[in-house]
């Protein structure tokens, strides 16, 4: 499988900022994912980023709040906007390649906002 | 929309005793995968099943997939405590390849 670096690994933050988490495949994938985990619990996927497009979110997740970017096939931005402290959690992006239906994820960013 | 429920959501055992953790979906999956996720680290893909009543096995790990392709389950035998974690079964869903993460159980492992 392919291999994802993720930065930050953790970060504190002010409410009412934002951070933006950067993700880079070392080789291109067809499809890249967002999903956040609160501790001890499972993955929610926020949304799929799509290449040269807008991303696509799931059922409670805005771009106004999560914008995305994805500027070519092994890299990939989630930007975590005016954030409060209920936007605590970890920050997980994932990848798969070619026709492939495994799933491998970066290293995650815990997000701590105060 | 699919939902993928997993039980126990967490195994307490004593190394050398066996765990399993079972898988079920309210859909019929395509396949179904499995993943560990280790105290602090990010999920790691274990295996793929596809077909119906299949079974795989890595080591002390067994796999199966329901005949009907609606659950799944993990078996480890004689538990070490290089298998704490989370385990996750997820599937297929909605369009696109993007997966519905069970809630996973976490075992952890006296010695």
């Amino acid at each position: 499988s392919a291999v994802i670096s993720q930065k930050p690994s953790r970060d504190i933050c002010q409410r009412g900022t934002s951070l933006t988490i950067q993700c880079q495949v070392d080789s291109q994938v067809t499809m890249m994912f967002w999903y956040r985990q609160q501790p001890g619990q499972s993955l929610t996927l926020i949304a799929t980023a799509n290449q040269g497009s807008e991303a696509t979110y799931e059922s409670g997740f805005v771009i106004d709040k999560f914008p995305i970017s994805r500027p070519n096939l092994t890299f990939s931005t989630l930007t975590v906007s005016n954030m409060s402290p209920e936007d605590s959690s970890i920050y997980l992006c994932s990848g798969l390649r070619g026709g492939n239906t495994e799933a491998f994820f970066g290293q995650g960013t815990r997000l701590t906002v105060v | 929309g699919q939902q993928v429920m997993q039980i126990p959501q967490y195994q307490h055992v004593q190394e050398g005793e066996d765990f399993t953790t079972y898988c079920n979906s309210s859909t019929t999956l395509s396949n179904i995968q499995w993943y560990k996720q280790r105290p602090g680290g990010h999920p790691v893909f274990l295996i793929q099943l596809v077909k119906s009543g299949e079974v795989k096995k890595q080591k002390r790990l067994t796999f199966q997939f329901g005949e009907a392709k609606k659950n799944s389950s993990l078996h480890i035998t004689a538990t070490q405590t290089t298998d704490v974690g989370t385990y996750f079964c997820a599937g297929p869903g909605g369009s696109g390849s993007r997966l519905t993460f069970g809630e996973g159980t976490q075992l952890t492992v006296n010695p």
